[in-house]
């Protein structure tokens, strides 16, 4: 079955523990990317990748760091996780940066305390 | 960053009755896409749109793209209880370097009462 999947889908952390999140993809798509969702802001694009060893930052990147080292994942890293940081996270892919369609993980609930 | 605006921004609705909302740009669009986002789950692609007037279905769920390429429209007939969820439009702001940025609209939170 084509899916995004994230691991975990719930974490609850503490200020200042380096955490990851994981994300991969099994439909082939050169473009990855993270989103962050908090009520009444919509989804708010963090960082993305056109494909391998390609990333840049999004709208709201401060406190995240990012790696493509293979095409199929992108794992999200926060280095010293704040409470502002809280938040509703989603990986998602497409085909391409040209290709529109994009397709969406589980999510992964955090709460840093 | 971008955004779309997209309203309303919440409905209460009784089962069986029409629902629809709508999506407006600041810049002209190639591409619609409408995605529903249930409670605890990422969001799920609905409908996508590519022309000026195109007007496609997907079960009760009928979307529209605008004559202007500024606005889409998503309509649900007959809604039923498991048509609760917040509904996205998205469109791809084109990026100098070439390719698209996807810019999700606010949301609109739906929900049906029995």
């Amino acid at each position: 079955e084509a899916q995004v999947t994230q691991n975990p889908r719930y974490l609850i952390t503490v200020t200042g523990k380096k955490l990851t999140v994981t994300c991969s993809q099994n439909m082939n798509h050169e473009y990855m990317s993270w989103y962050r969702q908090d009520p009444g802001l919509g989804l708010r694009q963090i960082y993305y990748s056109m494909n391998v060893e390609v990333t840049d930052k999004g709208d709201v990147p401060e406190g995240y760091k990012v790696s493509r080292k293979e095409k199929r994942n992108f794992p999200l890293i926060l280095e010293s996780p704040s409470p502002n940081q809280t938040s509703l996270y989603f990986c998602a892919s497409r085909f391409s940066v040209s290709y529109n369609e994009q397709f969406f993980g589980p999510g992964t609930r955090l709460t840093v305390l | 960053g971008q955004q779309l605006n997209q309203s309303p921004q919440s409905m209460f609705i009784q089962e069986g009755e029409d629902v629809s909302m709508n999506c407006t740009s600041s810049s002209i669009f190639n591409t619609w896409l409408w995605y529903k986002q249930d409670p605890g789950e990422g969001p799920v692609l609905l409908i996508a749109l590519y022309k000026a007037g195109e007007l496609t279905s997907n079960g009760r769920l009928t979307a529209q793209f605008g004559i202007t390429r500024k606005d889409s429209f998503l309509n649900i007939s007959a809604s039923i209880p498991s048509d609760v969820g917040i509904y996205f439009c998205a469109g791809p702001f084109i990026l100098t370097g070439g390719g698209n940025k996807l810019t999700f609209g606010t949301g609109t939170q739906l929900k049906v009462e029995l």
